[in-house]
C-alpha cells in the first residue's frame, strides 16, 4: 500500500488559482470517485473540504473545487486568501484491504 | 452538535501498549450512519489511516497495522478506544479520532488530537 503523491509545496498570490494534484494508481485514485481533500492549519486538527472527488461539505467556500483525470486527482482554490495558507491533504478509497490511503500533503503558501 | 475528543497517556515505553479513547458527545458511538476511525500523523509527516470500528463491532484496519492494532467500542459508555501493541519511536504521532459517515471514505468530523510520544 504507497501513498499518494502530492507535491510538497505549492504557492500563489491573493486573487490567483493554485492547482494541487494527487497522483495514485488504477487500484486507488484511478478506480474510484472517492477521492477527498482535508486543509489543515497548524496544530489544529484536518478539515474536509472536498470529498467524491468534487463535493463541498456545507459551509465551505465555492473557491475550492475537486477534480479527477485518470489516476490524478486536483484540488483547485481560486481567488487566493491570505487564510488558505495551510497544508492540503489528499486521500482515496483503495479497496476494502486498503480502505483509505492518504497521500503525502502540500503546503500551500500564499506570497 | 456532536464532539469528538481523544484522551490517553501522552507518553509510553517501548514495547508496551499505546491505549487511546475517543469520547462522543452530543450523538451516539451506537448509531448505524457511521464508522468510527482512528488517523495518525507522525511529526511533520502526512496522515496514516490507522482503522475503523462499527457500532456491531465490525472492524477494518489498515493491513500494515493489522497485527499490533485493536479497536473496541464502549458498552456502556459512549466511547470507543484503540490499543496499539508493542510500541516503537516510529508509532510517534499524534492521534485523531474521526466520523465517517458509513462508506463514504470521507472524515466529516475529527476530534482535536493528541500527541502519543514513544520513548524510554
Amino acid at each position: 500500500q504507497s501513498a499518494l503523491t502530492q507535491p510538497p509545496s505549492a504557492s500563489g498570490s491573493p486573487g490567483q488559482s493554485v492547482t494541487i494534484s494527487c497522483t495514485g494508481t488504477s487500484s486507488d485514485v484511478g478506480a474510484y470517485n472517492y477521492v477527498s481533500w482535508y486543509q489543515q492549519h497548524p496544530g489544529k486538527a484536518p478539515k474536509l473540504i472536498i470529498y467524491e472527488v468534487n463535493k463541498r461539505p456545507s459551509g465551505v467556500p465555492d473557491r475550492f473545487s475537486g477534480s479527477k483525470s485518470g489516476n490524478t486527482a486536483s484540488l483547485t482554490v481560486s481567488g487566493l486568501q491570505a487564510e488558505d495558507e495551510a497544508d492540503y491533504h489528499c486521500s482515496s478509497y483503495g479497496g476494502h484491504n486498503n480502505y483509505v490511503i492518504f497521500g503525502g500533503g502540500t503546503k500551500l503558501t500564499v506570497l | 452538535q456532536v464532539q469528538l475528543q481523544e484522551s490517553g497517556p501522552g507518553l509510553v515505553k517501548p514495547s508496551e501498549t499505546l491505549s487511546l479513547t475517543c469520547a462522543v458527545s452530543g450523538g451516539s458511538v451506537r448509531s448505524g450512519d457511521y464508522f468510527w476511525n482512528w488517523i495518525r500523523q507522525a511529526p511533520g509527516k502526512g496522515l496514516e489511516w490507522i482503522g475503523y470500528i462499527y457500532h456491531t463491532g465490525t472492524t477494518n484496519y489498515n493491513p500494515s497495522l493489522k497485527s499490533r492494532v485493536t479497536m473496541l467500542v464502549g458498552t456502556s459508555k459512549n466511547q470507543f478506544s484503540l490499543k496499539v501493541t508493542s510500541v516503537t519511536a516510529a508509532d510517534t504521532a499524534v492521534y485523531y479520532c474521526a466520523r465517517e459517515v458509513a462508506g463514504s471514505d470521507a472524515f466529516h468530523l475529527w476530534g482535536q488530537g493528541t500527541l502519543v510520544t514513544v520513548s524510554s
